[in-house]
């Protein structure tokens, strides 16, 4: 079964500008989550996502928006790009609801903000 | 005040040893999991183990067991028979089950493991 996938694998901004991250979670899986992951960091919590609608939101600002798909794939969406918000975005699935504990990861997008 | 402490910047293993990583954590919430995650170079975080709160034996799976002392708050990683490509980042994380937030894993700042020959 193919794991969860994330498009484009990395990805150069200039600042000011806006980003769409994707993910698609492992087949049968209805909860997307999204991290970032700055340099030298453990991940941070963005958002979780459970049939579509929004289920959680971490200590990020109203510049970063995200959706979940009928097809419970799921996009990221960062405005204004900073400097800042140069990271690894990580998505990652589960497939027990929105009580899953066990969350797989993808691969990531590596987002460069210059 | 960090909600996952991981004390070892980085560690350094000869292979076929085992090795510890660990991980002390801090919650007031009575239902709780604790992680291990392995990050290769490549970026992408591998599940390794879990550990719930109300478990009563250590996790093990494989080579990783979950060192678990749960009046410490630490949920140590043993990983044994260190093999070449056990050289990664190491993650704790941990879930909390109370106020809706089972959703959300928090992590800490990782160990740097690196397996010599």
């Amino acid at each position: 079964d193919a794991g969860v996938t994330q498009s484009p694998t990395h990805l150069i901004k200039t600042r000011g500008q806006h980003v769409t991250l994707r993910c698609s979670p492992i087949s049968g899986h209805k909860s997307v989550s999204w991290y970032q992951q700055v340099l030298g960091q453990g991940p941070q919590f963005i958002f979780q996502y459970y049939e579509k609608e929004e289920r959680g939101r971490g200590n990020f600002p109203d510049r970063f928006s995200a959706r979940q798909f009928p097809n419970y794939s799921s996009e990221l969406n960062v405005n204004a790009l900073l400097l800042g918000d140069s990271a690894l975005y990580l998505c990652a699935s589960s497939g027990k609801g929105v009580l899953s504990w066990e969350q797989y990861f993808g691969p990531g997008t590596r987002l460069t903000v210059t | 005040a960090q909600k996952i402490t991981q004390t070892q910047p980085g560690m350094f293993v000869q292979e076929k040893e085992a090795v510890t990583l660990d991980c002390t954590y801090d919650t007031s919430d009575p239902s709780y999991g604790l992680f291990w995650y392995k990050q290769p170079s490549s970026g992408e975080m591998i599940f390794l183990i879990y550990q719930g709160s109300y478990d009563q034996q250590n996790a093990t799976e494989g080579r990783y067991s979950l060192n678990f002392q749960k009046a410490r708050k630490s949920a140590n990683l043993v990983i044994s028979a260190s093999q070449l490509g056990d050289s990664a980042m190491y993650f704790c994380a941990m879930r909390e089950d109370s106020g809706g937030s089972n959703y959300k894993l928090t992590f800490g700042k990782g160990t740097l493991l690196t397996v010599n020959p």
